[in-house]
């Protein structure tokens, strides 16, 4: 079975700071590796995503994220953090199998 | 804006009620998924649909039921509804081809069962 794990409820991090949201996944067969993010009174806004290749992908809005596998994690990173990154990251995990297992959900607040 | 549109965007019913939200996907868009966010649950998949035909199913409750149409709009269909229900849903859609994975989702509906 799927699962997906983000271990920090909220992440705290000063403007202009590195930031790192953590994801740690779990899926039979190669995974398919997602981050979102959800503004307030907003849909989830796609980020970026794994599926093969370089283990080091670059998304929107200067994100980037690595994936690992021997520890099967997928943290997003930012090397500047800015106040407008406030959201809530949610990361996603699937297996070709079209259906999508979400974490739980990281609050991100960038702090001025 | 993502393109995707769900109405209405606010519902209060009853418990016992039955309920239709409505998402139309992204021009070109073919697959529709349907989540249901909850504070004690997080983002729940629920159903996914590719060009009229249901594809994967997620945690649907047997009172609930969607279905895609013709012109690739999607209705997701609630009822007998409980309290516990009272939650955003959020319909999403992916294009064919290479990033079909990749999901658009729309505003959400919010539902408030009383």
């Amino acid at each position: 079975a799927q699962s997906v794990a983000q271990p920090e409820d909220q992440v705290n991090v000063a403007e202009g700071n590195p930031l790192t949201v953590k994801c740690t996944y779990s899926v039979s067969g190669n995974p398919y590796l997602f981050w979102y993010v959800q503004y307030p009174n907003r849909g989830l806004q796609f980020l970026l995503k794994y599926i093969t290749g370089d283990n080091l992908v670059k998304g929107s809005y200067g994100f980037e994220a690595e994936f690992n596998k021997s520890q099967t994690s997928f943290h997003l990173k930012k090397p500047s953090a800015l106040v407008s990154d406030s959201a809530l990251y949610f990361c996603a995990v699937g297996s070709g199998t079209y259906k999508y297992i979400f974490g739980t959900g990281t609050r991100l607040k960038v702090l001025a | 804006d993502s393109g995707v549109t769900q109405t209405p965007k606010h519902l209060i019913t009853a418990t016992g009620q039955r309920v239709t939200l409505r998402c139309s996907p992204r021009s070109g868009d073919l697959s529709v998924y349907w989540y249901q966010q909850s504070l004690d649950q997080g983002l729940q998949f629920l159903i996914q649909y590719y060009n009229g035909e249901e594809r994967a199913k997620g945690n649907i409750l047997e009172r609930f039921s969607a279905q895609q149409f013709p012109d690739l709009h999607s209705e997701l269909n609630l009822s007998s509804l409980e309290l516990g229900d009272s939650a955003l849903y959020f319909c999403a859609s992916s294009p064919p081809g290479p990033s079909y994975n990749e999901q658009f989702f729309g505003p959400g509906t919010r539902l408030t069962v009383l």
